[in-house]
């Protein structure tokens, strides 16, 4: 079946810098990436939409200057968290689309200190 | 406004006992799409069942059924002979509009199952 596959899995960093989210598409081209964030025991919830080389779309509330979407090709996805801060702090998951459905990413734990 | 309520915030069922976890959505679309997912603590999310608007069969995929009743507006997941790995948080998801584009999934609060031995 198709397989999204994200990384880091997990990831510590200090206050103040960036870091990089991958979700990559290894058999299948994914016309459209979404990316959510989950808080501890809390629903999955849509930051942005992202179509292969556009600008991602951002939901209501989600800074577009501090979290980075590129979606340069119909295989790679990736998200950057800039200046991070304790309350970036979250699970950050990937679900690519394509016709035949949504395919998730394994999802990525950040922890800012 | 709330689009996927799920109104248990845990459950508990047996061992080999079937258990039922709540959805109920609210759209003005004609064409949706409700989904079921696993979210194990390892956070992953487990695709389990789909159920499309225009479907008149009510979706099955082994142990996972979905009681589908478009009237009311619900699509609650039953799990047959639950097991011990079955303990996870279950969400239940809606795509608005067709399957043909990619629309995001709308998820609801989850149910955090436990199965007791």
């Amino acid at each position: 079946g198709a397989v999204v596959s994200q990384h880091p899995s997990r990831v510590i960093c200090k206050s103040g810098t960036s870091v990089k989210i991958e979700c990559r598409s290894l058999d299948f081209q994914a016309t459209t990436m979404f990316w959510y964030r989950q808080f501890p025991k809390q629903s999955l919830m849509l930051m942005a939409t992202s179509n292969e080389g556009s600008k991602a779309t951002y939901e209501q509330g989600v800074e577009k200057d501090k979290f980075l979407i590129n979606h340069a090709s119909l295989t790679l996805s990736t998200l950057t968290v800039t200046s991070a801060h304790p309350e970036d702090s979250s699970f950050y998951i990937c679900s690519a689309w394509d016709r035949d459905g949504y395919t998730f990413g394994s999802g990525t734990r950040l922890t800012v200190v | 406004a709330q689009k996927i309520t799920q109104t248990q915030p845990g459950m508990f069922v047996q061992e080999k006992e079937a258990v039922t976890l709540d959805c109920t959505y609210d759209t003005s679309d004609q064409s949706y799409g409700l989904f079921w997912y696993k979210q194990p603590s390892s956070g992953e999310m487990i695709f389990l069942i789909y159920q499309g608007s225009y479907d008149e069969q009510n979706a099955t995929e082994g142990r996972y059924s979905l009681n589908f009743q478009k009237a009311r507006k619900s699509a609650n997941l039953v799990i047959s002979a639950s097991q011990l790995g079955d303990s996870a948080m279950y969400f239940c998801a809606m795509r608005e509009g067709s399957g043909n584009s990619g629309y995001a999934l709308n998820f609801g609060k989850g149910t955090s199952l436990l199965v007791t031995p």
